[in-house]
């Protein structure tokens, strides 16, 4: 079973449109947790961290669930600029820091 | 501050060729991950390095060498290489151990094995 599952979609929603993704992960010795963005090409980015009491930064919310071990990400008024694939992340620290990805959930806002 | 640099950024080898990708972390970093990043697919975790030796591997054949150097930069190697092989190649870098902490990543060599 792999570590991180995310609906590799692909999401194709219009601009101001709001749009969740779910990630679940299998090891409950997690720790911490992640959104990446990738654009095309190039490597991924940090989006946001995610948190037990939920975060939000602007339209963009995340939220953890530790008992279902689940993870989401909600964003708001979508914007062609938020094109991109998201990428769900896990770090499992034994000592040192080890991160597993998702396979990343693509998104298409169309105008 | 540079962030994590990777060179070259792309790459065209031959099947059966060995090839060489290489990583500066960021400033004050003193881990390096390396991952594979297959098209349409997230990033698979190759190996970490820290103080110069291998501290964690991930389900790669050991055709997957690397190696850390004192300035803390790293350097993957890959033997005998497959078609299989053509992906995109990620070098991470994170802080001393640090709970809770991001991974910076470089922009990546793409690797195409012809």
């Amino acid at each position: 079973r792999k570590e991180v599952e995310q609906d590799p979609g692909p999401f194709n929603v219009p601009e101001g449109a709001t749009v969740a993704f779910n990630c679940t992960y299998s090891n409950s010795a997690s720790q911490s947790f992640f959104w990446y963005r990738q654009d095309c090409r190039k490597e991924p980015k940090l989006l946001m961290s995610v948190y037990s009491s939920g975060n939000e930064d602007g339209r963009f919310t995340a939220q953890l669930n530790r008992a279902s071990q689940y993870i989401s990400l909600l964003i708001r008024d979508s914007k062609l600029s938020d094109s991109a694939t998201y990428l769900c992340v896990v770090n499992i620290y034994r000592g040192d820091n080890q991160f597993y990805f998702g396979t990343g959930t693509s998104l298409t806002v169309i105008p | 501050d540079a962030g994590v640099t990777q060179s070259p950024t792309h790459l065209i080898k031959t099947r059966g060729q060995q090839v060489t990708l290489r990583c500066s972390p960021k400033s004050g970093h003193d881990t390096v991950s390396w991952y594979q990043q297959a098209l349409g697919q997230g990033p698979q975790f190759i190996f970490q390095y820290y103080e110069e030796e291998e501290r964690q591997r991930g389900n790669f054949p050991d055709r997957f060498s690397g190696h850390q150097f004192p300035n803390y930069s790293s350097e993957l190697n890959v033997n005998a290489l497959l078609l299989g092989d053509s992906a995109l190649y990620l070098c991470a870098s994170s802080p001393p151990d640090t709970l809770g902490t991001e991974a910076f990543f470089g922009q990546g060599t793409r690797l195409t094995v012809v």
